[in-house]
């Protein structure tokens, strides 16, 4: 069966300091993977996603995640956050083996400190 | 319409009532899908519908729980006889097909059953 699961409830950065959240995925062959941004209040709204190609791919406002077979990780990333990246992340799987319904992780929220 | 609207954006009920959530995807997308988000939770997979094809309930947790599309369009998620469990984020998305391109979700409906 799919899953994901995202190792860190919480993460703390400095404003323009690098990001990483984790990210790892069972799925039983080749997964389509997502990350969405639920900022507060607000709806999710779709970051970035993987179906084959590149494993490194460009999402919006500034975010790219890299996809890693032999790890079943796809880990999302930024170079510098900003206070307005203050949210709750989501990694998810889906592909045709699920019968393309998209499994979502706990969430990561992250907490951008001055 | 330019996005997925979903109505009422709140709801409160007394326990033991029957309520409705209504969904109204994007113009032209086939896929839609119900989730919910308990406070502080990842999202939940409910149900799912493609085009014509027989809905995916394998997420529905009990058999009060019952979505309809009509014309391939407007989904109700029907709850009947509410419990105090069942007090959440209720989130719509739909997608142009089989989920591969990614959701565009709604704003929700949150239930709170008191």
């Amino acid at each position: 069966a799919q899953s994901v699961t995202q190792p860190d409830i919480h993460i703390t950065v400095s404003e323009g300091a690098s990001l990483e959240l984790r990210c790892n995925y069972s799925y039983g062959a080749t997964p389509y993977l997502f990350w969405y941004v639920q900022s507060p209040g607000q709806g999710l709204q779709l970051l970035l996603k993987y179906f084959s190609g590149d494993t490194l791919v460009q999402g919006i406002k500034g975010f790219e995640a890299e996809f890693k077979r032999s790890q079943s990780s796809f880990n999302l990333r930024k170079p510098s956050v900003h206070w307005s990246d203050a949210a709750e992340y989501f990694c998810a799987v889906g592909g045709e083996t699920g019968g393309f319904k998209t499994i979502f992780g706990a969430g990561t929220r992250l907490f951008v400190k001055a | 319409g330019a996005g997925v609207s979903q109505s009422p954006s709140n709801k409160v009920t007394e326990k033991g009532k029957d309520v409705e959530l209504r969904c109204d995807p994007i113009s032209g997308h086939t896929a839609l899908y119900w989730y919910r988000q308990s406070l502080g939770q990842g999202l939940e997979f409910l149900i799912y519908f493609q085009g014509n094809s027989a809905p995916d309930k394998s997420g529905l947790p009990s058999d009060r729980f019952s979505a309809e599309r009509t014309g391939g369009s407007v989904s109700t998620l029907t709850i009947q006889r509410t419990q105090q469990e069942d007090s959440a984020v209720y989130l719509c998305a739909s997608s142009l097909a089989t989920g591969d391109y990614g959701y565009t979700f709604g704003s929700g409906t949150r239930l709170t059953v008191v």
